[in-house]
């Protein structure tokens, strides 16, 4: 089991550009979930994807936006890059029903560095 | 979102147990305490959960207060992989209630 995979690694981005990062959720989870990281500072949620809609969403602005496919893969859009946007982008699934959760397994991330 | 307390940071010698304080003195009835931690330069990982009783797995023991109001994560034997950013994090038990509300951690050095 590869775990959840995230892509890519590393990414420069200019000041107004958008970006997209992708993330492969282990298998068998149906739940993913973004987290932004900025250096010395713990997670901060940014919104989690169930059964292809956005269930919760932290407080961050309307230029994050996300999409699930059927095969539970996610990806994040960030529009109108600021260089405040540059951080560490985590991805982390989980199996996540009405009921019942589970543990999240997080990626790598992918370092997004905006100039 | 209840809240949770953690010092700054700890040493520990290696092979020594480490106990990591946590207080979350307005958790509800139905938070699960949950642990991760952070490695340098990777994502955060899963450590150990629980709602009341002390639970144990492969990796560490939570020892959860009477009141619920603290828990404590105790590593039997710190190595040096164990060095990282350890989260204490409070999270309900439904699929939406499920999201990781990450602290600042207490960032644990472990001496050789």
């Amino acid at each position: 089991d590869a775990g959840v995979t995230q892509s890519p690694t590393h990414l420069i981005k200019t000041r107004g550009q958008q970006v997209t990062l992708r993330c492969s959720p282990k298998s068998g989870h149906d739940t993913v979930s973004w987290y932004q990281q900025a250096l010395g500072q713990g997670p901060q949620f940014i919104f989690q994807y169930y059964e292809e809609e956005e269930r919760q969403r932290g407080n961050f602005p309307d230029r994050f936006s996300g999409h699930q496919f059927p095969n539970y893969s996610s990806e994040l859009n960030v529009n109108a890059l600021l260089l405040g946007d540059s951080a560490l982008y985590l991805c982390a699934s989980s199996l996540d029903g009405v009921w019942m959760n589970t543990e999240a397994f997080f990626g790598q991330g992918t370092r997004l560095t905006v100039v | 979102d209840a809240k949770t307390t953690q010092p700054n940071s700890m040493e520990s010698n290696e092979e020594e147990p480490v106990h990591l304080p946590c207080n979350h003195s307005t958790i509800s009835g139905t938070d699960y305490i949950h642990w991760y931690r952070q490695l340098p330069s990777q994502g955060p990982e899963y450590v150990i959960h629980g709602l009341t009783s002390n639970v144990n797995n492969r990796m560490a023991s939570l020892a959860i207060a009477e009141d619920r109001k603290s828990s404590t994560l105790i590593l039997h034997r710190a190595t040096l992989r164990d060095a990282a950013v350890y989260y204490c994090i409070l999270r309900g038990y439904t699929g939406a209630n499920s999201k990781l509300t990450f602290g600042k951690g207490i960032t644990l050095s472990v001496r050789p």
